[in-house]
Formats: structure tokens, C-alpha cells, sequence
């Protein structure tokens, strides 16, 4: 049982370039979510999927997207890339929601360090 | 005003002593509070969420939370340098719908003394 599994760890991307963070979990949870950390700045919430298929933006959605084929895969897509997208990018995952719960819990991956030059 | 506010810190306790970290939020439909640890460089790890008004205790930690008050709280008692990292506070806020949403604190990073 891996848990949140992210690659890559490290990448260092030229201004325009594209690339795509790969997350994927095994805990058969059914939320998955892309936050981004900066320095100091705590965690901002990119987006989001309550399932397969389904994907809604959060805080920070501009210069990214997402899709969710399948309920263990939640890969970022970066289109673009610009200085400020330079952060260290966590994927989570959660069971689900209702009554407040260990179900709401959330699962990180070890994190996606990401420099755009 | 923030969503979820924590005094940055840095926070400074000797060994042994007890650390009090606190956090402020402005949602009073919130829910749900968690409190996370991070060391540097790692990712975020759970250590506790409570729901409930009250104390909820697990070995050294204890979470207080209250309602009224907009404000949940992380006690950890006998602190020692393995504790030294930084803590951050989520909130599942009353208003953010579907998906079990946290909107976090900027953390508290808490330094434990020889």
C-alpha cells in the first residue's frame, strides 16, 4: 500500500514550457486535490475531484488543468509555464465527506518541487 | 481577514515544556479542524482533528476546540526536539460545498530548545 505516490519529484522548466504531475493512489479513495505551497504562504487549493470524471476548480485554478479518468489518477497539467507557477506542488486524497469524520482526512503525496526559469 | 489565521512564529519552548499553538477562523458554519505537522522539506501529516467543542486528547497532543469563540487550539505537552517542525492548521469551512475542501493556515513553526 503506497499510499499518494507523485512524480516527479524534482523539475526545472524554461518559460512556455508544459509539463504534466503525475499523482496516483492506491487507498481507493474517491477525492483527490492539488494544492501548491509557496514559501511562508501556506497551502492554496488548485483543484479538486469528488470522482472519476468529475473535477472543479479551487483557489488558484489559472495556468493549470486537470482530468480524472480514473479513480486512482489525478494528473496536473501545467500549460504555459510562468515564473510564479515555481512551487512545491501536494497531491491528496480523502475517502469522502459527510458527517465530520476520519473520512475527511486528508493523504498527501511527498510533494512535487517544481522551478520554472 | 483570513479564512484560517496562525501566528507564523516562530514559537520557542524549552524540552519538556508545553507548546501551545493557536488558530482563528472566520467561518461560523466550519465544521471540521485539523491540525497537521510539516518538517521541512516533507509533506504535510496528520496529527489530529476534532469536531466537537472541547478537548480532544492523543498521547502528548492535545486539540481544543472552540466553537463560539471561532478558534481551535494544539497543545503538545513535554515537548522534544523531534517536535520542532512546522504546524499547520485546516479548516473544512461551513461554505465550501462539495468535496470536502481544507482551506489551510500559513502554519506556526514551532522550534523546541535543548
Amino acid at each position: 500500500n503506497a499510499g499518494v505516490t507523485q512524480t516527479p519529484k524534482f523539475r526545472i522548466l524554461k518559460i512556455g514550457q508544459s509539463m504534466t504531475l503525475q499523482c496516483t493512489q492506491d487507498m481507493n479513495h474517491n477525492y483527490m486535490y492539488w494544492y501548491r505551497q509557496d514559501p511562508g504562504m501556506g497551502l492554496k487549493l488548485i483543484y479538486y475531484s469528488v470522482g472519476a470524471g468529475i473535477t472543479d476548480k479551487g483557489e488558484v485554478p489559472n495556468g493549470y488543468n486537470v482530468s480524472r479518468s480514473t479513480t486512482e489518477d489525478f494528473p496536473l497539467r501545467l500549460e504555459l509555464a510562468a515564473p510564479s507557477q515555481t512551487s512545491v506542488y501536494f497531491c491528496a486524497s480523502s475517502l469522502g465527506q459527510g458527517i465530520p469524520s476520519g473520512a475527511n482526512v486528508l493523504t498527501f503525496g511527498a510533494g512535487s518541487r517544481l522551478t520554472v526559469l | 481577514q483570513k479564512e484560517v489565521e496562525q501566528n507564523s512564529g516562530p514559537l520557542s519552548v524549552p524540552e519538556g515544556a508545553i507548546a501551545s499553538l493557536n488558530c482563528t477562523y472566520s467561518d461560523r458554519g466550519s465544521q471540521s479542524f485539523f491540525w497537521y505537522r510539516q518538517y521541512s522539506g516533507k509533506s504535510p501529516e496528520l496529527i489530529m482533528f476534532i469536531y466537537s467543542n472541547g478537548d480532544k486528547e492523543d498521547g502528548r497532543f492535545t486539540a481544543q476546540l472552540n466553537k463560539a469563540s471561532q478558534y481551535v487550539s494544539l497543545l503538545i505537552r513535554d515537548s522534544q526536539p523531534s517536535d520542532s517542525a512546522t504546524y499547520l492548521c485546516a479548516v473544512k469551512l461551513g461554505l465550501t460545498g462539495g468535496g470536502n475542501k481544507l482551506t489551510f493556515g500559513t502554519g506556526t513553526q514551532l522550534k523546541v530548545e535543548l
